[in-house]
């Protein structure tokens, strides 16, 4: 059964330092990984998508990796701001059942001014 | 496009009442889906549909959870009877035909209270 762990649960940097959340997956057997983010009281936001063949995707100040043999995927975020303070959630699909995103229980980010 | 739209947005029931919660999902998109999340298991699939056809239910907890999708806009899901372990928030999402090669866009939710 495919679990997706995320390390560590909450952080807290002050602005202006780069950053890594870390996430990894016990199956290799994925059809894509995605990075969410999720800000209190509401739904979350896709931030970027990584099919199985790629082994990266950039988006802004946001850096995703993802290295499938070992089950693990990164989300570097540069120069971090406050407005980045949110929950942040990784997800793989399983290419088995096509409708089936296993969330990890996400990182807490804080971003002090 | 507005997004995916759920109402209610909150909702504070008693025991024993049913509850139904409902999705719009975004125009033109063919997989709609239900997931439930809370502080001890996360987010969790509950049920998703292609098509409007229900696809995959394994994840919906118990025979007192129903899903339908009677057209392309407009999704229920409901708890008939409620209990207070299922207090959580209830999100929809959709996706266009290409999924899983395009994401999921997920409503604001719903957060259910069961007292």
């Amino acid at each position: 059964k495919q679990e997706v762990t995320q390390i560590p649960a909450a952080l807290s940097v002050p602005e202006g330092e780069n950053l890594v959340l870390n996430c990894s997956f016990t199956d290799s057997a994925i059809y894509n990984l995605q990075w969410f983010r999720q800000d209190p009281g509401k739904g979350l936001t896709s931030l970027l998508l990584i099919q199985s063949s790629q082994r990266e995707q950039t988006s802004g100040r946001l850096n995703a990796s993802l290295d499938k043999s070992s089950g693990r995927s990164t989300l570097y975020i540069a120069a971090s701001q406050p407005g980045d303070s949110a929950t942040y959630l990784c997800a793989v699909s399983e290419g088995g059942s096509q409708g089936n995103l296993i969330f990890g229980k996400g990182t807490k980010l804080s971003v002090k001014p | 496009d507005a997004g995916v739209i759920q109402s209610p947005r909150h909702e504070v029931t008693e025991m024993g009442q049913e509850v139904t919660l409902r999705c719009k999902p975004i125009s033109g998109h063919d997989y709609l889906f239900w997931y439930r999340q809370t502080m001890m298991r996360g987010l969790e699939l509950l049920i998703y549909f292609n098509n409007n056809v229900p696809i995959d239910d394994s994840g919906m907890p118990e025979d007192r959870f129903s899903a339908k999708m009677p057209n392309a806009s407009f999704s229920t899901l409901k708890i008939q009877p409620s209990e207070p372990r299922d207090s959580a928030v209830y999100f929809c999402a959709s996706s266009s035909r290409r999924w899983p090669l395009d994401t999921q866009y997920f409503g604001p939710g719903t957060r259910l209270t069961v007292l």
